[in-house]
């Protein structure tokens, strides 16, 4: 499978514990994307990276998130102290720069997080 | 802030109609706009894009255009089938991404 890869698909975690996520973008791909989605809602945009340069950050995001993408391939995003609203689906993407701008973007299945 | 807006209502429409999908967005002026399918549990999947110089763009049964005057897309699903049930996402670019809320279909037999 050369798609787009989560993992964990799932984590239930306690409140205040630190959690990290992992995403394989397609490997030809330059460019990376963390998500957060709550039921009923669309994706919110946390970050992005290109290559291993992260590029933008929401502002919406606490400092309790940080994301790498070391090498310029696989991407972490790791949440310290979870609280409880941090309960959601964590969706990764990934493109490929076009010239002319809109790049599509594959995202991966999600890793869906619970905070008790 | 980027606000986008879609159908805040499911739609429901009888197999073989065109459905049609409003996206308005404020307080930006994107160079495209794109539609994303979204199925229960799943990720997107990324079906057109569609530029700020371009009025429409078609793909199989789909059809979106886009109105940069208005601030608005409309994403039509023509011979609507079943499987098409699924919620759409209309999303544009900035510094960041921005999603709609989406829109959820249900496609009636």
């Amino acid at each position: 499978d050369t798609g787009v890869s989560q993992d964990p698909r799932h984590k239930i975690t306690k409140r205040g514990q630190n959690v990290t996520f992992r995403c394989d973008p397609i490997s030809e791909h330059n460019r990376l994307y963390w998500y957060r989605q709550t039921l009923g809602q669309g994706p919110e945009f946390l970050t992005y990276f290109q290559n291993e340069a992260q590029l933008e950050k929401s502002r919406l995001l606490s400092d309790r998130f940080s994301a790498e993408r070391p090498k310029g391939s696989f991407s972490t995003l790791e949440i310290q102290r979870t609280e409880q609203g941090d309960s959601a689906m964590y969706l990764c993407a990934s493109s490929l720069t076009r010239l002319a701008g809109g790049d599509e973007q594959f995202f991966g299945p999600g890793t869906r997080l619970t905070v008790l | 802030s980027q606000k986008i807006e879609q159908n805040s209502e499911a739609l429901n429409i009888q197999e073989g109609k065109t459905a049609t999908l409003t996206c308005n967005y404020t307080n930006y002026s994107p160079a495209y706009l794109q539609w994303y399918r979204q199925d229960p549990g799943r990720g997107p999947v990324f079906l057109l894009l569609i530029r700020e110089n371009e009025k429409e763009k078609r793909k199989e049964r789909l059809k979106v255009t886009f109105d940069t005057t208005l601030k608005q897309s409309l994403f039509h699903i023509t011979a609507s089938q079943p499987a098409d049930s699924a919620t759409y996402l209309c999303a544009l670019d900035g510094n960041q991404f921005y999603f709609g809320t989406g829109t959820s279909l249900t496609v009636i037999p």
